[in-house]
């Protein structure tokens, strides 16, 4: 059962703005600890989207951006494309269990 | 080019062992940490835990202790999640994945992946 939680689904019509909130608490988001973002296309694995809360690794396209603020932190897509059809999931890192490492319960992006 | 490389599909009886392999190319193997990342059918990523690939320590999470092992050869540039025992409900897709983030682990985060390794478990 994770930590970090997520709304199970979004959709939007293409070209809209779209964004995923990933919900944590005092012992990982809101104790300052980074929150990373995953996209997973069907069948295939997960792909690093966002990293240290805001950055973009190479090649990502600038419609993602990432933000986070307290215990939250939010993921947006603008000019939604067919292709950012995916699951999405959160990271973080967390101080009250001891397993390290944390991720959202994961959130369905559908392009209707 | 940089990539992880896992080994293919597996289907087993409950109560054999499995190996699964991530072979790691394109960067050096020792200067990054290896992860381990289960997904159950449907469901969503389990951090498993990971290995220090200079002193080859494993952490692992606490669902994923007893019956689960993280080993490294370093000379081929390959880690290693065996899983003894094995279960119906260990059926999974497994991947590797690199951390990176510099040398505060509570900063991390996985910047390369492998494919996964599909492990059914059934009689």
């Amino acid at each position: 059962q994770s930590v970090l939680t997520q709304p199970p689904s979004v959709s939007g019509a293409p070209g809209q703005r779209v964004t995923i909130s990933c919900t944590g608490s005092s012992s990982n988001i809101g104790a300052g600890y980074d929150v990373h973002w995953y996209q997973q296309l069907p069948r295939t694995a997960p792909k690093l989207l966002i990293y240290g809360n805001i950055n973009r690794p190479s090649g990502v396209p600038d419609r993602f951006s990432g933000s986070k603020s307290g215990t939250s932190a939010s993921l947006a897509i603008t000019g939604l494309q067919a292709e950012d059809e995916a699951d999405y999931y959160c990271q973080s890192y967390d101080t009250s269990l001891s397993d390290n490492y944390v991720f959202g319960t994961g959130t369905k992006v559908t392009v209707l | 080019q940089v990539q992880l490389v896992q080994s293919g599909s597996e289907l087993k009886k409950p109560g054999a062992s499995v190996k699964i392999s991530c072979k790691a190319s394109g960067y050096i193997f020792t200067s990054y940490a290896m992860n381990w990342v289960r997904q159950a059918p449907g469901q969503g990523l389990e951090w498993m835990g990971w290995i220090n690939t200079n002193s080859g320590n494993p952490t692992y999470a606490q669902g994923f202790r007893g019956r689960f092992v993280f080993s490294l050869d370093t000379s081929v540039s390959t880690a290693y999640l065996q899983i003894s025992s094995l279960k119906t409900e260990d059926a999974a897709v497994y991947y590797c994945a690199r951390a990176a983030g510099g040398h505060d682990y509570s900063f991390w985060y996985f910047d390369l992946w492998g494919r996964g390794t599909l492990v059914t478990s059934s009689s």
